[in-house]
């Protein structure tokens, strides 16, 4: 299996533009989360999928972020308009909800965002 | 106080044991967890303890876990280079939607084992 795929990898931008970043989870899987981690803030839960579903978004900061996940194999989170505070390193995780290894998350390699 | 509490930065010296320390205040965790970050990567689980164990062992790693105290460590047995990394604690109880273990995570320790 080639794990949770996010991208782009790295991503800069200008304050003001809207920026998409993309996951896709690991096959079979049925939970996705969203996670943006600083160094202020550390490692944050953005918000949770179940059966694409979306379950908790009490994480997303603000009404410039929001998140689909049109079918089993992907979603996005969007931010519109950007600003600098919202650099930071966004993970995407997966994770089954069934079987001996529901309790663990699996992470993508994650999108460094750089808002200038 | 954060939910999840642990120790920013330690350092060892490269063959020694390196003990990193969590405290917690769920009491009613399910399982509790160790993820390392390596730089430019993901978290990936490298190890964890159901709440009902007081002690799992996996090759060098060993994990302690007092539940009296909301306690949870991390010892790596002879510390090799390669273990420099940030390494997350979590704890995580069953969700009433989708039944899926969402984790609480700390804010990491840097290892940083030197020669």
């Amino acid at each position: 299996d080639a794990g949770v795929i996010q991208s782009p990898r790295h991503e800069v931008t200008e304050m003001g533009q809207e920026v998409t970043l993309r996951c896709k989870p690991i096959s079979g899987h049925n939970s996705l989360f969203w996670y943006r981690q600083t160094m202020m803030r550390g490692l944050e839960l953005l918000i949770y999928f179940n059966n694409n579903v979306p379950i908790d978004d009490s994480g997303m900061p603000e009404d410039r972020f929001s998140a689909k996940m049109p079918n089993a194999s992907f979603s996005t989170l969007k931010i519109q308009p950007s600003e600098p505070r919202d650099s930071a390193v966004y993970f995407c995780a997966s994770s089954p909800t069934s079987g001996s290894r529901s309790y663990e998350q699996y992470f993508g390699p994650g999108t460094r965002l750089t808002v200038t | 106080g954060e939910d999840v509490e642990q120790s920013l930065f330690l350092s060892v010296r490269e063959g020694d044991s390196s003990v990193i320390n969590c405290t917690y205040t769920d009491s009613s965790s399910t399982y509790l967890y160790w993820y390392k970050q390596e730089p430019g990567a993901g978290l990936q689980l490298l190890t964890y303890i159901f709440s009902n164990m007081d002690m799992k062992q996996d090759q060098r790693l060993t994990v302690l876990l007092n539940k009296k105290d909301k306690h949870l460590s991390l010892r790596i047995a002879d510390t090799q280079t390669g273990d420099s990394a940030i390494y997350f604690c979590a704890e995580s109880r069953t969700l009433r939607f989708g039944g899926s273990y969402i984790p609480t995570f700390g804010r990491g320790t840097s290892l940083i084992v030197h020669p």
